[in-house]
This record gives C-alpha cells, structure tokens and sequence, in this order.
C-alpha cells in the first residue's frame, strides 16, 4: 500500500528551464512534507519542507506547492541547473501524534537537466 | 560538524551469515532512524528510536533483525541470518528532539548509506 507516490520515474529538462515534480499521497493524517535530494553513493539530502497549514514554501530556487484537497504537492525549480540532476524523493509525516516523526518516502523521480 | 556517518560502506555476505551495520549519528540528536531501500523502490522506514529506547520498530520486517543504541550513541543494526531479499542500502538518518511539538519541523539527515549484497 503505497501511501506516497511519484508517478514520474524520470524526467528532462533543459537548463533554464522549470522543472516540476510531482508527488501524491493518500493519508490525510500527514502534516508534513518534505522533499530530498539524493546523488549516486550518497544518502538524501534535506531540500525543503512544508506543514500541512501552508499551501507555498520558497527557498531560493525551490518553490514547494501543497494541494490539500488534491493531497498533492510538487517541487518547482527555476532555474533549472546540470547540477540539480539526482533523484527526488517526496517524503510525508503524520508528525508526533502517530509518537514518531518517520518519514513515508516515494520512489524517487530522476532529475535529468541538459545543459 | 560531522554529518550521520555509517560504515561499512559496503557488505558483501553469502546467505546464512550474520553482518552488523553500524550508524554515528549527529552529536547531540537524540532520534535516530534506520531506513531500507531495496532495488531502486521508495526508502523504507525501519526502527526509530529515542536515545537508547525503540519508540517504533513497526518496519522491522523479521525477526532476523536486530537493532541496539547502547548509551543512546552509535546504534548498530544485526541480519542474522541473512536472506537475500535482505539486500538493498540501509541508510541512518539523525535528528534533534522537538519535544513533541505539533507541526514541528523536523528534519532528519540521512547517512551515505550501507549497501549490503546477499549472494
């Protein structure tokens, strides 16, 4: 039962351009959500976040949007750059209420931008 | 500062043998998680604890599995014996305590991971 997911497995963009990845889940019970970055032989690294009472978070070139009635949120990058090509994972939470902060991952969608 | 480290780095074991990973966690993070990803599939949740106690082992898929933080520290995670579906890259990811907080932010930093092959 696959509570997070990326139906995106890859994805190509060209450099300059936006880049816009998906994520739906399926819980409501998640309050948090986040995005990770990962590259070959290294573990994910932390992107950006946002609590379910917001709807944007903007962290320099990284926007994140949440739909909650849609339970769907995305990663919007302007300006794409090569160096931004890894595989993003989409991650959930239903935060202290459920006694643990795990994290409900996705499949990860390869980020491909050609320069 | 040093980042979550975990080591070996790489495990190569034949099936029925025992292998132990281990994770340093960020100095002062008092949770501590270990994640599974098989075969290029969605990072899965495996144990978390809280200094030295398990708060949840709902992922733990076996018995085969053990995991241990002595002194709320380092936390090493046993196969014993391992199968090959064992396979995959463990990750250990570390985060400060937030006492609880609704809406707390809560960031986990992930190791680089252990990939460990069942043959």
């Amino acid at each position: 039962d696959q509570q997070v997911k990326q139906n995106s497995p890859s994805l190509s963009v060209q450099e300059g351009r936006i880049s816009i990845l998906n994520c739906d889940y399926t819980n409501s019970m998640f309050d948090y959500f986040l995005w990770y970055k990962k590259y070959p032989a290294e573990g994910p690294t932390f992107l950006i976040s946002i609590s379910s009472i917001k709807d944007k978070n903007e962290d320099g070139r990284f926007t994140v949007f949440l739909n909650k009635s849609a339970k769907h949120l995305s990663l919007h990058i302007v300006p794409s750059q090569p160096g931004d090509s890894a595989v993003y994972f989409c991650a959930a939470s239903k935060g202290w209420a459920s006694g643990t902060y795990k994290y409900i991952f996705g499949t990860g969608t390869r980020l491909k931008v050609l320069a | 500062e040093a980042g979550v480290t975990q080591f070996p780095s790489h495990s190569v074991i034949e099936k029925g043998q025992t292998v132990t990973l281990r994770c340093d966690p960020i100095s002062g993070h008092d949770n501590l998680y270990w994640y599974r990803r098989v075969m290029g599939k969605e990072i899965k949740f495996l144990l978390h604890f809280v200094k030295e106690s398990k708060q949840d082992e709902s992922g733990m898929p076996n018995n085969r599995f053990l995991a241990e933080r002595t002194g709320g520290t380092y936390s090493t995670l046993k196969v014993q014996p391992a199968e090959l579906e064992d396979s995959g890259v463990y990750f250990c990811a570390s985060s400060p305590w937030t006492s609880g907080r609704p809406l707390a932010k809560n960031i986990q930093y992930f190791g680089a991971g252990t990939r460990l092959s069942v043959l």
